[in-house]
């Protein structure tokens, strides 16, 4: 079975630090990479996708692919309250069955 | 532009029945896909459809199926229902498909199955 793994946390970082989240996944064949966010009792929204290896930077975000080894992570500069929230990692594997990690919770503390 | 709308909001059925759950996409989205959420088993991936034809399927029993209509709006029926069924329900529209581009979720509707 495909898996997405992350650290379900909570992930606590103060107010203006940078914020980490890794996610690893088992499908070799996996061509896509989505990063979500998700508040409490809210629908996820798409903060990132990335399809090749390196970083891509949006803002105060920055997603990072590793193929090789198998990872993504996402990268949040100057973290604010307003950033905690859920985070989940979703993978298109080669069966073409988006497969999210079961989230991180992030918490940025004044 | 109208994000992606999902009714009823709420239900709350008993083991045994069947429920419906509508999905309008955005204007113009011709994707929709179907997610469970529960807190022990995450995001999980139901069924998407496309211009009407079921794309890609997860892996749920039978119980669980859906369609779309040529409007794009889309439909998910669970027969049957059990205990674990009680999630919430998430529907996503994007243009082209859950995994080539951006996908915008719905509200959801919470089910509870007594």
């Amino acid at each position: 079975q495909k898996e997405v793994e992350q650290n379900s946390g909570p992930l606590s970082v103060p107010e203006g630090a940078i914020a980490s989240l890794n996610c690893t996944y088992s499908d070799r064949g996996s061509q896509s990479f989505f990063w979500y966010r998700q508040y409490s009792g809210k629908s996820p929204e798409l903060i990132m996708f990335i399809y090749s290896n390196g970083d891509k930077e949006d803002g105060r975000f920055t997603a990072q692919l590793n193929k090789a080894s198998q990872y993504v992570s996402l990268l949040i500069r100057d973290s604010q309250p307003s950033d905690s929230a859920t985070y989940l990692c979703a993978v298109n594997g080669g069966s073409y069955i988006p497969t999210f990690g079961r989230g991180t919770s992030l918490i940025v503390h004044p | 532009k109208a994000g992606v709308t999902q009714t009823p909001r709420y239900l709350i059925k008993t083991r045994g029945q069947q429920v419906t759950l509508s999905c309008s996409p955005i204007s113009g989205h011709r994707s929709v896909s179907w997610y469970q959420q529960t807190p022990g088993q995450g995001l999980q991936f139901l069924f998407e459809y496309f211009s009407e034809t079921q794309r890609n399927k997860g892996n749920f029993p039978g119980r669980f199926s859906g369609r779309q209509f040529s409007n794009s709006r889309s439909e998910m029926n669970v027969s049957t229902l059990e205990l674990g069924d009680s999630a919430l329900y998430l529907c996503a529209s994007s243009l082209w498909g859950a995994l080539d581009n951006e996908q915008f979720f719905g509200p959801g509707t919470r089910l509870t199955v007594l």
